[in-house]
């Protein structure tokens, strides 16, 4: 079974420029979620969709910061304009959720995409 | 609201050897999960073992167990029999009902495993 897959795995870009993170859940997870690692900060949540919806966005940054989800199975993270200090991994993870579990499902994390803005 | 607090920065252990990891949390729910999780040098984030509060038995993964004790909010992953290839950062998580489903995570503890 395939796990989550983010693309890419790297990517360098100039200052101002327009990012994209891409990121597919595992099948038949309802929860999608955006963390972000840098080693000021350790892992930070972003963003998480339920069922393609954002649940919560607090995390998010600025406004410079956007996600999406149009679909069960694809989720985007956009930077625009990056900045250096946007410059960490970011890893998409996804998660299921099934009455009487509880707080059980962990979370299956992608590799991530280690991003570098100069 | 929650919170996750390792306070080892890194821990170093033999070969073959045991070590515990500390984690504390803060909750007020009653109702919350614990994980941890082991990041390699390569950068993924790998689950390793999961404790639900209500759980009576402490949780076991192969050579991963979790020394909860809930009165004391700590959840401590012990490694036993450890290997090179557990040489990693090893994060605790918590997901309560007050946060839903998103997972909050402790600053992680560096694991140095020696010949």
């Amino acid at each position: 079974d395939a796990g989550v897959i983010q693309s890419p795995r790297h990517e360098v870009t100039e200052m101002g420029q327009e990012v994209t993170l891409r990121c597919k859940p595992i099948s038949g997870h309802d929860y999608l979620f955006w963390y972000r690692q840098t080693m000021m900060r350790g892992l930070e949540l972003l963003i998480y969709f339920n069922n393609n919806v954002p649940i919560d966005d607090s995390g998010m940054p600025e406004d410079r910061f956007s996600a999406k989800m149009p679909n069960a199975s694809f989720s985007t993270l956009k930077i625009q304009p990056s900045e250096p200090r946007d410059s960490a991994v970011y890893f998409c993870a996804s998660s299921s959720y099934r009455p009487g579990q509880g707080a059980g499902s962990p979370l299956h994390f992608g590799n991530g995409t280690r991003l570098t803005v100069t | 609201a929650q919170k996750i607090t390792q306070t080892q920065p890194g821990m170093f252990v033999q070969e073959k050897e045991a070590v515990t990891l500390d984690c504390t949390y803060d909750t007020s729910d009653q109702s919350y999960g614990l994980f941890w999780y082991k990041q390699p040098s390569s950068g993924e984030m790998i689950f390793l073992i999961y404790q639900g509060s209500y759980d009576e038995q402490n949780a076991t993964e192969g050579r991963y167990s979790l020394n909860f004790q809930k009165a004391r909010k700590s959840a401590n992953l012990v490694i036993s029999a450890s290997q090179l290839g557990d040489s990693a950062m090893y994060f605790c998580a918590m997901r309560d009902h007050t946060g839903f489903q998103k997972l909050v995570f402790g600053t992680g503890t560096r694991l140095l495993v020696s010949p």
